[in-house]
C-alpha cells in the first residue's frame, strides 16, 4: 500500500508555461515532505522540501505548496525549462524517523 | 566532492545466483539505505541502516539481506536470484537523526537483470 502517491505518471508543458506536479500522501503521521528531481542513468537529487509547520516554501522557480488538511501537496515550476525535463519524486517522512517514503515519479517535459 | 558509489552501473546475473551490490558513501553518514525502482511504483524502501551493524526492513524486505561493517559501506544481497528481482536499484545515505531534516544523497543506481 503505497503512502505517498503521484496519479499522473507524466505531463508535458511549454517553455515559459508553470509546471505543477501534484503529491497526495495517506499517513497522517507524515510531517516533512520533500521533491527529487531524476535525470536519466543518474540517482535523484534533492529539490525543495517543506515542513508541515508552513503551507508554502518557495526556491526561486520552485515553489512547493502543502494542503495537510487534504493531505496533498504540489511542485510548481515558473517559467518551466527544458531543462527541467525529468522525473520528480515527492517523498515524505514522519518525524522519529529515518526513513522517507517515495511516490510513484511524474515525468515532466518541457518543449521549447 | 560527496557522493555515493555503487560499485556497478550494470549486471546480468542467473535465477538462484547469490548477487552482491555494493554501496560506498564518503560523507561519514550514519545512515544509509536501499530502495529499487520500477515503472509506476516509484522508489522502494527495501532495508535501512542507522548505524554500524544496525538495520531495519523496509517495505520490501522479503528475498534480500543487507550487511554493514563499516560505516561507509552497505551492501544488499541477494541471496537466490529471481526475475522479478530485476530492477534498478538504488542507495542513499544521510545525516544521524531525521533523515527529512537533511535529505538523501543517492547514488547512481544499479540497473541489475535477472535470467
Amino acid at each position: 500500500d503505497q503512502q505517498v502517491k503521484q496519479n499522473s505518471p507524466s505531463l508535458s508543458v511549454q517553455e515559459g508555461r508553470i509546471s505543477i506536479l501534484n503529491c497526495d500522501y495517506t499517513n497522517s503521521m507524515f510531517d516533512y515532505f520533500l521533491w527529487y528531481k531524476k535525470y536519466p542513468a543518474e540517482g535523484p537529487t534533492f529539490l525543495i522540501s517543506i515542513s508541515s509547520i508552513k503551507d508554502k516554501n518557495e526556491d526561486g522557480r520552485f515553489t512547493v505548496f502543502l494542503n495537510k488538511s487534504a493531505k496533498h501537496l504540489s511542485l510548481h515550476i515558473v517559467p518551466s525549462q527544458p531543462g527541467d525535463s525529468a522525473v520528480y519524486f515527492c517523498a515524505a517522512s514522519a518525524s522519529r524517523n529515518n526513513d522517507m517514503r517515495f511516490g510513484a515519479g511524474t515525468r515532466l517535459t518541457v518543449k521549447p | 566532492d560527496v557522493k555515493v558509489t555503487q560499485s556497478s552501473r550494470y549486471l546480468v546475473k542467473r535465477t538462484g545466483e547469490k548477487v552482491f551490490l555494493e554501496c560506498v558513501q564518503d560523507m561519514d553518514h550514519e545512515n544509509m539505505f536501499w530502495y529499487r525502482q520500477d515503472p509506476g511504483l516509484g522508489l522502494r524502501l527495501i532495508y535501512f541502516s542507522y548505524d554500524v551493524k544496525m538495520k531495519e526492513k523496509g517495505d520490501i524486505p522479503e528475498g534480500y539481506s543487507v550487511s554493514r561493517e563499516k560505516k561507509e559501506r552497505f551492501s544488499l544481497i541477494l541471496e537466490s536470484a529471481s526475475t522479478n528481482q530485476t530492477s534498478m536499484y538504488l542507495c542513499a545515505s544521510s545525516l544521524g537523526g531525521r533523515a527529512s531534516t537533511y535529505g538523501y544523497t543517492f547514488g547512481s543506481g544499479t540497473r541489475l537483470t535477472v535470467v
